[in-house]
Parts: structure tokens; C-alpha cells; sequence
């Protein structure tokens, strides 16, 4: 079973416009993740959550980590055909080294 | 740095055939991770390792071998490939001894068909 579940699993946004990708994890959070993927590529690292109610930014990509409901969502403002690709978010969710991942979403941005 | 490398990109093999998936890294991390990609469930952890001479097995282990003789290489072994196995193989490496901690680099993958 996915203990990781991301959404929506895929989006198609206008340039310029904004969106949100959530993941929601069926047990505790001990650190999220947040990778993207280009087709035939491997992962980037985009941020790392650790505490409730964390946020961070990086350029126009701003993810929060929700402890209480164990959810994180990634926000990206005036979408670019840069942000196109697959975000897979991935979490420590017993301290046991052992890291799960959510099926991904994939975003086509729209010139 | 080169960061974390595979080898090979491609890999095409017969039912019952056995191969080594290379991975290395040269960023001198101790935390050493396989992981197969299939559409629709993410990434899955196959091995682990913690450091040289240490490794454990992940959520997706059975079919899969792996040894860890020095910190910057973590090869896994098909013993005898399925087409079960056809996937996307990503090794990842990291500083610390938990992912939590520290962030993972991934290598390229490698895409491999079982027939």
C-alpha cells in the first residue's frame, strides 16, 4: 500500500499561474522531502522539512510541513516552462534509515 | 566532484541471466541506498547501506543482492533477472547516517528490461 500519497497525480497550469501539490503520509513525519524529476533523469533535491510548521522557499518553490496532520504541500508561484517534470516527495517516517517515497505528480506547464 | 555515477544507462537481459548494477560516489558519504522506479508507485527501497561493510535490506529486497567493500562504491546484483524486475534503478548517496538528516543524491538511473 502507498503510505505516501501525493496530489493531485498529474496537472496542466498555464504560464504564470500558481500551483500546489500536496503529500500526505499515513504515518508520523520524522523529515520530508521534496525531489523533482526530468523524464529519463534522476532525482534534484528541492527542500527538506523537518519541523511542524516548517517552510521553506527556494526561487518561486515555497513547500510547509503540517505535523499535526501529517502533510506537506509544495506551492509554486507563476509557473514556468522550467517547472515542468515530476515532483515526488519523500519522507523518513520511523528513523530507520529506510526512506519512502509518494507515486509522484507530474506537471506540464502550458506556454 | 562527479557526485554519484551508474553504470550501465541501459541494460536489456534474458529471464534467468544474472548482472551487476554499478553505483559510486565520490563525495565520501557513508550512507549508500538502491531504489527501483515503476509507474505508479514511486520510488521503493531495495538495500541500504550505513557504511562499508554494513548493508540491510529495504522494502523490495528479495532477487537482489548487495555488498559494500569500500565507502564509494555499493553495487546490486540480479541473481537470476524476472521480468518483474524490469524498472528504473536509482542508487542515492548521503553525508549522515540518517536520510532524515541530510539530503540524498541520486545517480542518473539505469533502465533495464527484463524479456
Amino acid at each position: 500500500s502507498q503510505e505516501l500519497e501525493q496530489s493531485p497525480q498529474s496537472l496542466i497550469v498555464q504560464e504564470g499561474k500558481n500551483l500546489t501539490i500536496n503529500c500526505t503520509s499515513s504515518k508520523t513525519l520524522y523529515g520530508l522531502y521534496w525531489y523533482k524529476q526530468k523524464y529519463g533523469e534522476g532525482l534534484i533535491f528541492l527542500m527538506m522539512l523537518q519541523k511542524g510548521g516548517e517552510e521553506k522557499s527556494h526561487g518561486k518553490i515555497t513547500a510547509k510541513l503540517d505535523e499535526k496532520k501529517q502533510q506537506s504541500s509544495l506551492h509554486i508561484t507563476a509557473s514556468q516552462p522550467s517547472h515542468a517534470g515530476i515532483y515526488l516527495c519523500g519522507a523518513d517516517r520511523a528513523n530507520d534509515y529506510k526512506l519512502s517515497f509518494g507515486a509522484g505528480t507530474t506537471v506540464t506547464v502550458r506556454a | 566532484n562527479a557526485g554519484v555515477t551508474q553504470t550501465p544507462k541501459f541494460q536489456v537481459l534474458k529471464t534467468g541471466q544474472s548482472m551487476t548494477l554499478q553505483c559510486a560516489q565520490d563525495m565520501n558519504h557513508e550512507y549508500m541506498s538502491w531504489y527501483r522506479q515503476d509507474p505508479g508507485m514511486g520510488l521503493r527501497l531495495i538495500h541500504y547501506s550505513v557504511g562499508a561493510g554494513i548493508t540491510d535490506q529495504g522494502e523490495v529486497p528479495n532477487g537482489y543482492n548487495v555488498s559494500r567493500s569500500t565507502t564509494e562504491d555499493f553495487p546490486l546484483r540480479l541473481l537470476s533477472a524476472a521480468p518483474s524486475q524490469t524498472s528504473v534503478y536509482f542508487c542515492a548517496s548521503s553525508y549522515s547516517q540518517g536520510p532524515y538528516t541530510d539530503t540524498q543524491y541520486f545517480g542518473p538511473g539505469t533502465r533495464l528490461t527484463v524479456l
